[in-house]
C-alpha cells in the first residue's frame, strides 16, 4: 500500500521566522507528482505548492518552498518568514498511481505560529 | 471560476436515515473526486468520476454508499442507513485531469446521533 508519513504531529514557530515540515513517501513509480496542502481550522483545503518528480529544481511559491530528494522519497516544506495566517494543518499528498489520481494523504502537521 | 461548492455544509442525522450530500467542481473540470476525513487524519478517498464514468471506489466505500455524476457536472453522494462510525468530513475536489492539482470544497461535516 502506499503510505505518506509526516513525522510531525505539531510543530511550532515564531513569527518571522522559518519552519521545516517533514514528509517521506513510499511509490514505486518512476513519474509522479508531490502536493503540499494546508487546512486552516474550519476552512477548506488548499494548495500551497506542488512538484513534478521528473524536475530537480526545487519548487518555490513566495516564502514557501520544497526541498524534494527523490532517492531518498522525501518532501518537506520550508515556510519562511512566517506569519499569524500559516497557522493550520498541513498535508503532504501524492497521487496513488501514475495511472490513477486519487491523492494518498498523510496524517498531517499541525503548526503553530507564535506571535 | 467560482471554486468547488458543497452542501449541505453541515448534517446531523439520527443512525438508520439515509442522507445526500451533493458537490458542484469548478467548471470543465472533467474529474471529480469524494474523500473523507475524521478528526486529526488525512482525507482517505472514496470514489472518483471521469465526467459521468465512476472508475474507481476505494474499499473504505461500503454498500451503503453510492455517488452518481449523471451529467458529468455535480455529483451526489448517498450513505442509506447511516451509522455513527460514519460521523466525519465529506469531501469533494476537482480537477481538469490526470495529473492535475485537486482543488478542494470546503467540505460536508456529518454527525450521526
Amino acid at each position: 500500500a502506499q503510505t505518506v508519513t509526516q513525522s510531525q504531529p505539531e510543530m511550532s514557530v515564531q513569527e518571522a521566522e522559518t519552519v521545516t515540515l517533514s514528509c517521506t513517501y513510499d511509490t514505486s513509480e518512476s513519474d509522479y507528482y508531490l502536493f503540499w496542502y494546508k487546512q486552516p481550522p474550519s476552512r477548506q483545503m488548499i494548495l500551497v505548492i506542488r512538484q513534478e518528480a521528473y524536475k530537480q529544481q526545487n519548487a518555490t511559491e513566495n516564502r514557501f518552498s520544497v526541498n524534494f530528494q527523490k532517492a531518498a522519497k522525501s518532501f518537506s516544506l520550508k515556510i519562511s518568514d512566517s506569519q499569524l495566517g500559516d497557522a493550520a494543518m498541513y498535508f503532504c499528498a501524492y497521487p496513488e498511481s501514475s495511472g490513477n489520481t486519487p491523492l494518498v494523504f498523510g496524517k498531517g502537521t499541525r503548526l503553530s505560529v507564535i506571535a | 471560476d467560482t471554486g468547488v461548492s458543497q452542501n449541505p455544509r453541515h448534517k446531523i442525522t439520527k443512525r438508520g436515515q439515509n442522507v445526500t450530500f451533493r458537490c458542484d467542481p469548478i467548471s470543465e473540470h472533467n474529474r471529480l473526486y469524494w474523500y473523507r476525513q475524521t478528526l486529526g487524519q488525512g482525507p482517505e478517498f472514496l470514489t472518483y468520476f471521469q465526467n459521468e464514468a465512476q472508475l474507481e471506489k476505494s474499499r473504505l466505500l461500503s454498500d451503503r454508499f453510492s455517488a452518481e455524476r449523471p451529467k458529468g457536472s455535480f455529483s451526489t453522494l448517498e450513505i442509506q442507513r447511516t451509522e455513527q462510525g460514519d460521523s466525519a468530513m465529506y469531501l469533494c475536489a476537482s480537477s481538469p485531469g490526470f495529473g492535475e492539482t485537486q482543488y478542494f470544497g470546503p467540505g460536508t461535516r456529518l454527525l450521526v446521533l
